[in-house]
């Protein structure tokens, strides 16, 4: 029931852009996006919801497309701080539970050289 | 200062030793989880509770027990911890799944 990520692993310098995209079986209620530095506990980017609404970083953008059940993060113009891992995180109804459920992914680990 | 706290930080014990990790959290959330993190999985959860007195089963609850008496504490509970139980480990909370989901510090749990 885990997202899929994609790519596994990308390398930057610093100023280009990125994408890591995040992808579902499963009918998506709300799309979470965190970053984890080596070590630390994740940390809150922004959230997607079901029919548009968007909370979250001013810096870094991402869709949803709920038809398709994916979604994409960007960052553009990368920092040397934007170096971690990025984890996208589904929300979904679990039938099997009758309840909603928030999964992680295997997450991406972004490196941004100078 | 809002804030999930897990103890212990670290941890090292042999098997089937019950130990219990603690979190607790002061942002009056009524969604708390717990997740382990191994090289190479991502974030796996064990349980979650949607409020006091309600848990469920995550993706990998074996092993693993949780209660949720008080809706600030959700303590995991290794009965008879195995080695395939050494991992990291995090807790978090939110107000539910559709708002920010605030982790904990971790706990590094060695099992020998």
């Amino acid at each position: 029931q885990q997202p899929v990520q994609s790519p596994q692993a990308v390398i930057l310098r610093e100023g280009e852009d990125a994408v890591i995209n995040c992808s579902s079986s499963k009918a998506l209620y709300s799309v979470h996006w965190y970053r984890q530095k080596h070590g630390e506990a994740p940390i809150f980017l922004m959230i997607l919801l079901k029919g548009g609404e968007q909370k979250g970083h001013d810096k870094i953008s991402a869709s949803f497309n709920e038809k398709k059940q994916q979604s994409s993060l960007y960052l553009t113009a990368s920092q040397l701080s934007y170096s971690g891992t990025y984890f996208c995180g589904t929300e979904f109804w679990d039938s099997g539970g009758s309840n909603y459920k928030l999964t992680f992914g295997k997450g991406t680990l972004l490196t941004v050289n100078p | 200062e809002a804030q999930v706290t897990q103890n212990p930080r670290y941890l090292i014990t042999v098997t089937g030793k019950k130990l219990t990790v603690t979190c607790s959290q002061n942002m009056n959330h009524e969604y708390m989880s717990w997740y382990r993190q191994d090289p190479g999985l991502g974030l796996r959860q064990i349980y979650y509770s949607m409020n006091v007195e309600v848990t469920d089963k995550g993706d990998v609850p074996e092993g693993y027990k949780v209660s949720r008496k008080e809706k600030r504490n959700f303590p995991l509970i290794l009965e008879s911890p195995s080695p395939n139980q050494t991992s990291l480990y995090f807790c978090a909370s939110s107000l539910n799944l559709q708002e920010t989901q605030y982790f904990g510090p971790g706990t590094r749990l060695l099992v020998l």
